[in-house]
C-alpha cells in the first residue's frame, strides 16, 4: 500500500538553528502533502498544505517565514523550522492522499 | 469552520469489555468522517472512514462506527476489546476541500 516515509524520527537542535524534516511518498506520486503539528495531550493541528511546484498554503496563525515548506517534486516535501526556539518543540507529522497515509512523525526538541 | 469533539480523553477497560468512543462534529455541509488509531511509538493509521451510503461502517481489527446525521455523531465501537487495542484514537472530519480537522484524541488502555 501507499507509504509515506518521514525523516528524521527524532532531532535535537540548539536554539537559533534550523532543522529540515523530509516527507517522501515511496510508491506513489503526491501532488499535495499536509503538515501537522501535534502538541502533548492535544490533537493534530494542520499547519500547511504543500503543493508540488507552487507555494504552500498556510493555516491561519502559522508563520510562513518560520516554517518553510518546499514541495519540489512529486515524491518529496520538506518542512524547515528556521531559527528554532524551545516553543517550537513538538511532534510534526506529514500526510499524503488526503488523510489516508501518514508519516511516522518527527519529534523535534529545541534546547 | 469545521470542528470535532471527542468527549472521552482517557478510557480504561478490561479485556473483552465493549468499547464506544464518542465523536461529534460541527459542519454545515456534506462531510467525510474518519477514525484513526495511533499505537504507542507508531504512526497514525486509518481505522475506518465514512463518505456516503450505509451509515454503519466497518473497519479493520473489528472496529465499526455509526454515522448519525441528526446527532452530528460518528461514534467508534468494538464489541470486545483486546489488550493490543491499547492506543490513542482520533476522530477527524473533512468538510470542503482536503482539510482534515482532528479531535483531541482518546487514550484507551486495555487491562488484562
Amino acid at each position: 500500500g501507499a507509504v509515506v516515509s518521514q525523516h528524521p524520527s527524532r532531532v535535537i537542535c540548539k536554539s537559533g538553528t534550523s532543522v529540515k524534516i523530509e516527507c517522501r511518498s515511496l510508491d506513489f506520486q503526491a501532488t499535495t502533502m499536509f503538515w501537522y503539528r501535534q502538541f502533548p495531550k492535544k490533537s493534530l493541528m494542520l499547519m500547511a498544505t504543500s503543493n508540488e511546484g507552487s507555494k504552500a498554503t498556510y493555516e491561519q496563525g502559522v508563520e510562513k517565514d518560520k516554517f518553510l515548506i518546499n514541495h519540489a517534486s512529486l515524491t518529496l516535501s520538506t518542512l524547515t523550522v528556521t531559527s528554532a526556539h524551545p516553543e517550537d518543540s513538538s511532534f510534526y507529522i506529514c500526510s499524503a492522499r488526503a488523510g489516508y497515509t501518514f508519516g511516522s512523525g518527527t519529534r523535534l526538541t529545541v534546547v | 469552520a469545521q470542528s470535532v469533539s471527542q468527549h472521552n480523553h482517557h478510557v480504561i477497560l478490561s479485556e473483552a469489555a465493549s468499547l464506544e468512543l464518542g465523536c461529534n462534529y460541527s459542519y454545515g455541509g456534506t462531510v467525510n468522517l474518519f477514525w484513526y488509531v495511533q499505537y504507542p511509538g507508531q504512526h497514525l493509521q486509518l481505522l475506518l472512514k465514512y463518505f456516503s451510503g450505509d451509515p454503519l461502517v466497518k473497519g479493520i481489527k473489528g472496529f465499526e462506527a455509526e454515522f448519525i446525521k441528526s446527532k452530528f455523531s460518528f461514534n467508534l465501537r468494538k464489541p470486545s476489546v483486546q489488550w493490543s487495542d491499547t492506543a490513542e484514537y482520533f476522530c477527524a472530519v473533512r468538510g470542503g476541500g482536503n482539510k482534515l480537522t482532528f479531535g483531541t484524541g482518546t487514550q484507551l488502555k486495555v487491562e488484562l
